[in-house]
């Protein structure tokens, strides 16, 4: 079954505790993108990534990294988390082929940072 | 900057249409979706427009003039599980960034 995974699905951390959240994609997909969601403001990309070793900045990517080291992996680094990093994050990916194809959104990951 | 609007909430009645509307001011244009969003769970893809027109696929179209930055969500036949949040997102450069509305939430009522 094609899909995007994201782990852990719920995280409650401490401020300043280093927390990585996985990304996932069993679809060959070249583009995959991370955002976030928060009440009244919509999704927000953070970061994206067109190609293994090829990432780049969203809209809102102070206070996180990524990296792209293969194709199917896009994790989501929060070095030094901050109460105003709680949030819903989406992981997302597409094949790129297309600029019509869709993004494959995972599960979502509910962080709380106190 | 982009800017792209879409209304904050929205009711309507089981059995009847919907029609969710969509305006954007972005530095460029390469599409726009619609997505479907339920309570805490992932975006879903509903729809693509790239030309002018209406796109149509079962109970639901989607219709965009890119002259008027304008785009438009039709649900026909509402049904109870229609209740959700509507994502309006643009394409707005070369690569494959979306940006987003701050969605739209329907309430369909009995």
């Amino acid at each position: 079954e094609a899909q995007v995974t994201q782990n852990p699905r719920y995280l409650i951390t401490v401020t300043g505790k280093k927390l990585t959240v996985t990304c996932s994609q069993n679809m060959n997909h070249e583009y995959m993108s991370w955002y976030r969601q928060d009440p009244g403001l919509g999704l927000r990309q953070i970061y994206y990534s067109m190609n293994v070793e090829v990432t780049d900045k969203g809209d809102v990517p102070e206070g996180y990294k990524v990296s792209r080291k293969e194709k199917r992996n896009f994790p989501l680094i929060l070095e030094s988390p901050s109460p105003n990093q709680t949030s819903l994050y989406f992981c997302a990916s597409s094949s790129g082929d297309e600029l019509w194809e869709t993004q494959y959104f995972g599960p979502g990951t509910r962080l709380l940072v106190l | 900057g982009q800017n792209i609007d879409q209304p904050t909430e929205m009711t309507a009645t089981e059995g009847a249409i919907v029609q969710i509307n969509c305006t954007y001011q972005t530095s460029g244009f390469n599409g726009l979706f619609w997505y479907q969003q339920h309570a805490g769970e992932a975006p879903t893809f509903l729809s693509y427009n790239v030309l002018d027109g209406l796109e149509e696929k079962g109970r639901f179209s989607s219709f965009l003039s890119r002259s008027k930055g304008y785009s438009y969500l039709l649900l026909k036949e509402l049904q109870m599980k229609d209740s959700a949040s509507y994502l309006c997102a643009v394409n707005s450069n070369s690569g494959y960034a979306l940006n987003f509305g701050k969605g739209t939430s329907l309430l369909v009522t009995p």
